[in-house]
């Protein structure tokens, strides 16, 4: 299996609800990652996980929550978001972390829309 | 921080015309670089990386220190090669501006 597996494909919540955003891999990878991507723009790095750790957080706003289970999942907890958190959520993994040099695997990501 | 600069937001060519995507790196030591595609209604995938001198879909990239930079190269365009193509520094995960690329008939 040489994919990352994003769920749900499309995600609709209103500003007062609490979802979870789902990501898993088994390629053995050790670092995962979330990326926040909003339309004709990059790919915007919000949090990397290493080794289970939380090694980065992009001083992204504690409506976002992340959660490393294990090796091969990744969560991304939202709560009380706001209209301009819409966008494309990107899950990616790569064999090790940051400094490690090398290439991330993405999934095909989360369209999330806030009403 | 390692950082990728890529100057170009959009880029047109005619099919069958070399097409060159710029990308230029900021930091010292030994670069580790990648360049990822992302084609419309696909996933974001990786397109090379400087280490294996390959070429992929006809592309090549070469590592350039003199002049700190990572250009993404292919001599003739194909109408498929069209996608945001992103520059990526392999020891950082933050992601250059990317170039739309455009292929026309």
């Amino acid at each position: 299996d040489t994919e990352v597996t994003q769920t749900p494909k499309h995600l609709v919540m209103g500003m007062t609800n609490k979802k979870s955003l789902k990501c898993e891999q088994h390629m053995g990878h050790r670092a995962m990652y979330w990326y926040k991507q909003k339309a004709k723009k990059p790919p915007e790095l919000m949090f990397v996980y290493s080794y289970e750790k939380l090694s980065i957080n992009e001083s992204v706003p504690s409506r976002f929550s992340p959660e490393c289970p294990n090796s091969s999942l990744l969560n991304l907890h939202l709560h009380a978001l706001q209209p301009e958190d819409s966008a494309l959520y990107l899950c990616a993994s790569s064999q090790r972390g940051p400094g490690g040099g090398q290439p991330q695997h993405f999934g095909d990501g989360t369209r999330l829309s806030i009403l | 921080a390692q950082r990728v600069t890529q100057p170009e937001k959009l880029l047109s060519v005619f099919k069958g015309a070399p097409v060159e995507l710029k990308c230029n790196y900021s930091y010292s030591g030994s670069p580790e670089l990648f360049w990822y595609v992302q084609y419309s209604r696909q996933r974001l995938q990786l397109l090379l990386r400087h280490i294996s001198r390959e070429s992929i879909k006809g592309f090549t990239a070469d590592l350039n220190k003199g002049e700190t930079s990572f250009h993404l190269k292919k001599p003739f365009a194909q109408e498929e090669d069209s996608a945001m193509y992103y520059c990526a520094p392999g020891n950082d995960m933050r992601f250059g501006a990317g170039t739309r690329l455009t292929v026309k008939p």
